[in-house]
């Protein structure tokens, strides 16, 4: 079944630590991207990429990095975690407008 | 970024009344205009979506309305049903391209 799916759904971390956020689709978009949000809270854009070797950067991309290697895949890395990082990171994707999202991954930083 | 404001912060209303949510935007180049309900603890659904090009769009008891002119738009639900209680976010392309900002989102609360 075509889907976005995030890896890990939830993850403890100490700080300093770095660590990936996974994202896979098989949706077969182009266009990929992600969020950080509390819970109920607003959506905040932190990267998207709109195809293979390319990636932007959005208000909140200061303290992370992403790589779009292949189509399907859209990680997100935190080089050095901290209590501030602690929040949802919600990943999405697109042909074209519409986007679709993914789970989510809850992150805590002790 | 551009912002996108969203009003009311809640709203409370009673099964069968209506709903409606506002935004603003002001990125004069945006051009598409989604609308996502967030049940606790699950992703955003999108509920429906309007582009420039269009007025009003309508699906079922879920309606929106655009203005680009005012640079807002707006979500209407009719006949409310507690099932709708959710948290309910705009959003605005950011200039004419793919990538969205959100407004701060709506908690719906419909009771019985």
């Amino acid at each position: 079944e075509a889907d976005i799916y995030q890896t890990p759904r939830y993850l403890v971390i100490g700080t300093g630590k770095k660590i990936t956020l996974e994202c896979s689709q098989t949706m077969g978009h182009d266009k990929m991207y992600w969020y950080q949000q509390d819970p109920g809270m607003e959506l905040h854009l932190i990267h998207y990429s709109y195809g293979v070797n390319s990636t932007e950067k959005g208000d909140l991309s200061s303290e992370s990095t992403v790589s779009r290697i292949r189509t399907e895949h859209f990680p997100l890395t935190l080089e050095s975690a901290r209590p501030s990082h602690t929040s949802q990171y919600l990943c999405a994707s697109s042909r074209e407008d519409t986007q679709y999202f993914g789970p989510g991954t809850r992150l805590t930083v002790l | 970024g551009e912002n996108v404001e969203q009003h009311p912060s809640t709203l409370s209303v009673q099964e069968g009344d209506s709903a409606v949510i506002k935004c603003t935007y002001s990125d004069s180049a945006s051009n598409y205009f989604p609308w996502y309900k967030q049940e606790l603890g699950k992703r955003p659904q999108l509920i429906i979506d309007i582009r420039s090009n269009v007025g009003e769009k309508k699906d079922q008891r879920i309606a929106v309305t655009l203005n680009k002119t005012a640079k807002h738009f707006s979500l209407h639900i009719t006949e409310t049903q507690p099932e709708d209680s959710a948290v309910y976010f705009c959003a605005a392309s950011i200039n004419s391209g793919y990538a969205l900002n959100f407004g701060k989102g709506t908690s719906l609360l419909v009771t019985p």
